[in-house]
């Protein structure tokens, strides 16, 4: 089965525009996770959704949003970008969303960068 | 607080070597904890979890609660395993719900 799709794989903007990314999880997963990965902070949790409600959010300005759809899709949307927002954003879904209990499965991730 | 420290953001050891992996973590409950690794230009993918207590291409990593510590091991390293690894703990909140915390992750370099 197809795995975790995330778009675009990159992606460069400007400082002051916003920007959204895409994820597509596997068939029949219904929960979504959004991580930052930066090489001195490691993923940092962003939020995660559960058919399309969100259900918990991690300590990031509401700058960063998001939502998910009823076909599970989800997009992240960060609005005034600033130059320390370049990252790899990277999705993971959840057949339930019992993180740890199911095995969560990685997009390849979308490489933010902002000039 | 819930968090995951992985101490060393480089291991660089020989082919051959044994290799252990730091991992400590803060939790009041029972934690799950899991290794996951990401090589070079692929997806981040699960490696080992603690409560299947299995062994994966040789690693394995035992949950010690007095030291709240979840060490990735090998005994001998071989050099397709040069990766980043990454401890994750699965930690509860209100509701019943989890999520993935990870750390900082160690990028594990294995020379010939």
């Amino acid at each position: 089965k197809a795995g975790v799709t995330q778009t675009p794989r990159y992606l460069i903007k400007t400082r002051g525009q916003q920007v959204t990314l895409s994820c597509s999880p596997i068939s029949g997963h219904r929960s979504v996770s959004w991580y930052q990965q930066t090489p001195g902070q490691g993923l940092q949790f962003l939020f995660e959704y559960f058919s399309e409600t969100q259900r918990n959010k991690g300590n990031f300005p509401g700058r960063f949003s998001g939502r998910q759809f009823s076909n599970s899709r989800s997009e992240m949307n960060v609005s005034t970008l600033e130059l320390g927002d370049s990252a790899l954003y990277l999705c993971a879904s959840s057949l339930d969303g019992r993180w740890g209990k199911t095995e969560a499965f990685f997009g390849q991730g979308t490489r933010l960068t902002v000039v | 607080a819930q968090r995951v420290t992985q101490p060393e953001k480089l291991l660089s050891v020989f082919k051959g070597a044994p290799v252990e992996l730091k991992c400590n973590y803060s939790y009041s409950g029972s934690p799950e904890l899991f290794w996951y690794v990401q090589y070079s230009r692929q997806r981040l993918q699960l490696l080992l979890r603690h409560i299947s207590r299995e062994s994966i291409k040789g690693f394995t990593a035992d949950l010690n609660k007095g030291e709240t510590s979840f060490h990735l091991k090998k005994p001998f390293a071989q050099e397709e395993d040069s990766a980043m690894y990454y401890c994750a703990l699965s930690a509860s909140w209100g509701g019943g719900y989890n999520k993935l915390i990870f750390g900082a992750g160690t990028r594990l370099a294995v020379h010939p």
